[in-house]
């Protein structure tokens, strides 16, 4: 469980709000993932990060704002949401994107967002 | 058509079961294959990680691949109340190293 960290657990905001979420990761890993659960919903990658570069971008929305300062860290900046972006937030990590299959991927505790 | 496909369940099972969980995909170039176990209100956990045709087993758990017929499925033998939560498929599909892609989820309960 203290492999990846998430802060803060749960969140209420409203549409006019600007928040972040925030991820640490005590793996010694170099890649960094968000994916949004929703109910009813798979997992969905918003975006990912390779030795703090990002490498993938899943047609998120632009209030959403990623940022990766180095290999341990990982913010996701939240600015005017909409209600349907209620959902919980989860951080992963991994070793990183080299070779030829995907490492697993360790994730964190999550935030619950609720925007009101 | 979904790249992972898995049923929602739930799948209910007595103590001491086999729970058989399945995951067909649909991209043939999918190369690494997880098996995720979900509590409700929890992150998802790492069960087995599989990436070659054939059985692996990991105490209670054993994942089986076969990419010909693009199916993996995850067996829990001697089944236990604890091991009730939602089931999580996922794979790459080889293209993008690092994506992930995620089935909706099996439901287990394991009843006393």
């Amino acid at each position: 469980e203290t492999g990846v960290t998430q802060t803060p657990r749960h969140l209420v905001m409203g549409m006019t709000n600007k928040k972040s979420l925030k991820c640490e990761q005590h793996l010694g890993h170099n890649a960094m993932y968000w994916y949004k659960q929703s109910a009813k919903k798979p997992l969905e990658l918003m975006f990912v990060y390779n030795f703090k570069e990002q490498t993938e971008n899943n047609s998120v929305p632009s209030r959403f704002s990623p940022e990766c300062p180095n290999s341990s860290h990982l913010f996701l900046h939240l600015h005017t949401l909409q209600p349907e972006d209620s959902a919980l937030y989860l951080c992963a990590s991994s070793q990183d994107l080299a070779g030829e299959s995907t490492d697993t991927q360790y994730f964190g505790p999550g935030t619950r967002l609720t925007v009101l | 058509q979904k790249e992972v496909e898995q049923n929602s369940g739930p799948l209910s099972v007595p103590e001491g079961a086999i729970a058989s969980l399945n995951c067909t995909y649909s991209d043939r170039g999918s190369q690494s294959f997880f098996w995720y176990r979900q509590y409700s209100g929890k992150s998802p956990e790492l069960i087995m990680s599989i990436y070659s045709n054939g059985d692996k087993e990991d105490g209670r758990f054993t994942a089986q691949l076969n990419k010909a017929s693009q199916y993996v499925s995850l067996l829990i033998r001697d089944s236990q109340p604890s091991d009730s939560a939602t089931y999580l498929c996922a794979l790459d599909r080889g293209s993008t190293l690092g994506r992930l892609y995620f089935g909706r989820g099996t439901q287990l309960t394991v009843w006393p």
